[in-house]
């Protein structure tokens, strides 16, 4: 079974709006790291938090992480055509040995 | 520039003929790592390595084996035994500690068609 789900599979908004994703997650983690992937290409790293973090920011993106219902959540603000991508959470688990657990991954689409 | 490379972009091979690909990094990372996408679903692990000639299996092993000579290079050959071989393939690099959990650096990827 997964360790990582992310919800919803597929959004479609509009530039300027808002895009939500969340990701949920089975045993104890380590940290969370959130990437990014254009079609065709490899993935790019976004944001990583840590198990003792509740929030994090960078530019127009926000993370926050609760550890008691075991979720994540990624907000892009004001968004863009060019943040059409797939989004994916990868959780490392506690006292794990560095590997990551991949979600399913949100397909993001903004329109111009 | 610092970076992870991996050739060929598009790969295509028979049934039945062994392949490699070819996953390079010059960012002086201990860890590596294989994972397979298929279509619409997200990663899943192949090998990794944390240090020169040794490596792990990850959660989909078999049919596959790597090496890792150097720190810089970790080949994966996908074997006539992977039963369904066609996939877009991604490596990763990542700085490696005990108890530590990094950001991973991924290549563009590799698309083996197999007919």
């Amino acid at each position: 079974s997964q360790q990582g789900e992310e919800d919803p599979q597929a959004l479609s908004i509009q530039e300027g709006e808002n895009a939500t994703m969340n990701c949920s997650y089975k045993t104890s983690i380590n940290n969370l790291q959130w990437y990014r992937q254009n079609s065709g290409r490899g993935l790019v790293h976004l944001i990583l938090i840590r198990s003792n973090e509740r929030e994090k920011h960078s530019g127009r993106l926000r993370v926050t992480l609760d550890t008691s219902k075991k979720s994540s959540s990624l907000l892009i603000t004001a968004s863009r055509a060019a943040d059409t991508a797939s989004y994916f959470c990868a959780t490392a688990l506690s006292g794990n040995t560095g590997k990551l657990i991949f979600g399913q991954g949100t397909t993001l689409q903004v329109k111009p | 520039d610092g970076g992870i490379t991996q050739s060929p972009k598009y790969l295509f091979r028979k049934e039945g003929q062994n392949v490699t690909l070819s996953c390079e990094q010059n960012l002086n990372h201990d860890a590596m790592y294989w994972y397979r996408q298929d279509p619409g679903q997200g990663l899943r692990l192949i090998y990794y390595s944390q240090i020169v000639n040794d490596f792990q299996k990850g959660d989909i092993a078999e049919g596959y084996s790597v090496s890792r000579e150097k720190k810089e290079s970790f080949p994966l050959t996908v074997t006539s035994a992977q039963k369904n071989p066609t996939a877009f393939y991604l490596c990763a690099s990542s700085l490696h500690s005990p108890g530590q959990v990094y950001e991973q650096y991924f290549g563009p990827g590799t698309r083996l068609t197999v007919t």
